[in-house]
């Protein structure tokens, strides 16, 4: 079993719809969490960290339930360049050291 | 500034050479680490440096090693390439030794014939 579970997809959805990923990880000594976004052929990019209480920024909304060790990113209002790949990451502390551990990432296409 | 550099972006090699990849860290950040991204999947973490000293390890055999210059840039090497070592190399700045903000070049990526 992987550490971070993510349905790969791809979601296709057309301009302006809510679309919603859930990643869930397996270490209970995970410490924070995050959504990175990672455009074809480049680096992934931070889009925001996730909090237990729940943390929005603008069209995105992440939740976070520790219990359930599941996280999730919800996108409003669709746009185009939200096509990418999402990225669901855990911060724990595995071997003596912090790692990044990086689930396969959901693939989002955003229609006209 | 600048944010974190990787060179060279793009390398083809054969199976069995050896490959370097450099890293630059964001000016200020003492911690480096790498991650190997094969198609189709998340990255993987392969190593952490943090002053100099390696900090973390992951599942890759020995023929990868790394090591963290006084400032603190890195260099990743890959001896005895084989074709699945294929992939995108990414290198990863952050402040402390805790990577608690991690930012990723726009890695290296390695195509072994």
């Amino acid at each position: 079993r992987k550490e971070v579970e993510q349905d790969p997809g791809p979601f296709n959805v057309p301009e302006g719809a809510t679309v919603a990923f859930n990643c869930t990880y397996s270490n209970s000594a995970s410490q924070s969490f995050f959504w990175y976004r990672q455009d074809c052929r480049k680096e992934p990019k931070l889009l925001m960290s996730v909090y237990s209480s729940g943390n929005e920024d603008g069209r995105f909304t992440a939740q976070l339930n520790r219990a359930s060790q599941y996280i999730s990113l919800l996108i409003r209002d669709s746009k185009l360049s939200d096509s990418a790949t999402y990225l669901c990451v855990v911060r724990a502390w595995e071997d003596s050291s912090y790692k990044l551990i990086f689930g396969s990432g959901t693939r989002l296409l955003v229609r006209p | 500034d600048a944010g974190v550099t990787q060179s060279p972006t793009h390398l083809i090699k054969t199976r069995g050479q050896h490959v370097t990849l450099r890293c630059s860290p964001i000016s200020g950040h003492k911690s480096v680490s790498w991650y190997q991204q094969v198609l189709g999947q998340g990255p993987q973490f392969i190593f952490q440096y943090y002053e100099k000293e390696e900090r973390g390890r992951g599942n890759f055999p020995d023929r990868f090693s790394a090591r963290q210059f006084p400032n603190y840039s890195s260099e990743l090497n890959v001896n005895a390439l084989l074709l699945g070592d294929s992939a995108l190399y990414l290198c990863a700045s952050s402040l402390g030794g805790d990577n608690t903000e991690a930012f990723f070049g726009q890695g290296t990526r390695l195509t072994v014939v």
